[in-house]
């Protein structure tokens, strides 16, 4: 258990539906983001935060993709009306800013969504 | 495009041998970290090596970094079942982390 959470950590929906992922980051990082991972690739950058500010956004986040986080401490990402291809493994991170000693990331476990 | 590029894609190894994954990049870096991933899990965090350091150990792993060709390594000494898993190298060329595709390693009892 790295700290960091995500819920739910299984979703399955029909194409169409709109779904809301959450992460909890640990507690005293400042940095948050978010990746998508399918199988056999390496997590795909989408969007960070630092603090509550969204700093940098995929070209791979479409419209239908936003993400937010209101306090500066968990976030949330939905999708609205899902297709397929959204189907993937959702992985939330968090770290310490750039420029600290260390600036390794916290996965969390993921949210695997499907979609029908 | 990625950033990083792992090589090989997969490894499959006797318990007790040693892996060696390499890892190649593209644009100037501050350091250069590597990642396990458990089927089905999160990654974990195994190692960051920064810039101006050439090699670093951390138990049963080297990571090495050799800025002049763009390229990093990392060997995990007399290999356990538990270590197979999926291994991404990862650089932040803008604090934007980027994954290449992974060494898939099986390590066989």
């Amino acid at each position: 258990d790295t700290g960091v959470s995500q819920d739910p950590r299984h979703k399955i929906t029909k194409r169409g539906q709109n779904v809301t992922f959450r992460c909890d980051p640990i507690s005293e990082h400042n940095r948050l983001y978010w990746y998508r991972q399918t199988l056999g690739q390496g997590p795909e950058f989408l969007t960070y935060f630092q603090n509550e500010a969204q700093l940098e956004k995929s070209r791979l986040l479409s419209d239908r993709f936003s993400a937010e986080r209101p306090k500066g401490s968990f976030s949330t990402l939905e999708i609205q009306r899902t297709e397929q291809g959204d189907s993937a493994m959702y992985l939330c991170a968090s770290s310490l800013a750039a420029g600290t000693p260390t600036y390794e990331q916290y996965f969390g476990p993921g949210t695997r969504l499907t979609v029908t | 495009s990625q950033q990083g590029e792992e090589d090989p894609q997969a490894l499959s190894i006797q318990e007790g041998e040693n892996a060696t994954m390499n890892c190649s990049y593209k644009t100037s870096i501050n350091n250069l970290q590597w990642y396990r991933q458990n089927s089905g899990r999160g990654l974990v965090h195994l190692i960051l090596i920064r810039s101006n350091e050439r090699e670093k150990h951390s138990g049963r792993l080297r990571v090495t970094l050799d800025t002049s060709k763009k390229s990093s390594s990392l060997l995990i000494t007399a290999s356990r079942a538990a270590d197979t898993a999926s291994y991404f190298c990862a650089t932040a060329p803008n604090d934007k982390v980027i994954f290449g595709p992974g060494t898939s390693l099986s390590v066989i009892p």
